[in-house]
């Protein structure tokens, strides 16, 4: 157990609609960071915060939106959908606000399917 | 920018064999890397990670890492598969070194071991 947990585990739902995922970060940990997992692309880096403040954006599109509040935990908003934002959404923290000296600890991750 | 590549989506290996999976970088500056296990269902997990103290590096699950920078590789090897190492196996870059980032990964190694 990693102590990151997301929620929730499975979301179905149809284009054109919006979603909201969640992630509570192990205790103590001040960064999160959003990864897309799909066949084709890969584990993508989406964003990152540190202590409620974005700190490194990475291939995260216009209709995607994250934000991190003062209790730490994160939510990634998903809004009009498409086919091909169907993929695992992963939620991963850390203590410190780079990954190079502190590992991340991830997730079980979010199975987002668009119909 | 930085990027890793992971030579061979799939790696099949009789149990008791040894494992090599390939990954070969790309960084202008020294990089900092890491290799994730990631099992079915579940999120990633740190192997183990290089950040210029030692070129041999060891991880968990008996697995170990060597730095070449004469060849701009860091290939995961373990000498003996155990059935419980199939899995997909990651590579990843530090973008930066320091600094917020979000890590860059490799498409990721699924390696099956054979009874």
């Amino acid at each position: 157990d990693s102590g990151v947990t997301q929620t929730p585990k499975h979301l179905i739902t149809a284009t054109g609609q919006r979603v909201t995922l969640r992630c509570s970060p192990r205790s103590g940990d001040l960064s999160v960071y959003w990864y897309q997992q799909s066949l084709d692309q890969g584990l993508q880096f989406l964003i990152q915060y540190y202590n409620g403040e974005e700190r490194a954006k990475g291939n995260i599109l216009e209709r995607f939106s994250a934000q991190q509040f003062p209790d730490l935990h994160s939510e990634l908003n998903l809004s009009s959908l498409e086919l091909g934002d169907s993929a695992l959404y992963f939620c991963a923290s850390s203590p410190r606000e780079s990954s190079y000296n502190s590992p991340l600890h991830f997730g079980n991750g979010t199975r987002l399917t668009v119909t | 920018a930085q990027s890793v590549t992971q030579l061979g989506s799939h790696v099949s290996v009789s149990e008791g064999a040894l494992v090599l999976l390939r990954c070969n970088y790309s960084s202008s500056v020294p990089p900092y890397l890491f290799w994730y296990v990631q099992y079915p269902n579940q999120g990633l997990q740190l192997l183990l990670k290089y950040t210029s103290a030692a070129t041999l590096v060891k991880g968990i699950n008996g697995f170990e890492a060597e730095f070449k920078k004469s060849e701009t590789s860091f290939h995961l090897t373990k000498p003996s598969a155990h059935m419980s190492d199939a899995a997909e196996y990651f590579c990843a870059v530090s973008p930066s070194g320091g600094g917020a980032d979000g890590l860059t990964f490799g498409k990721g190694t699924h390696l099956i071991i054979q009874p």
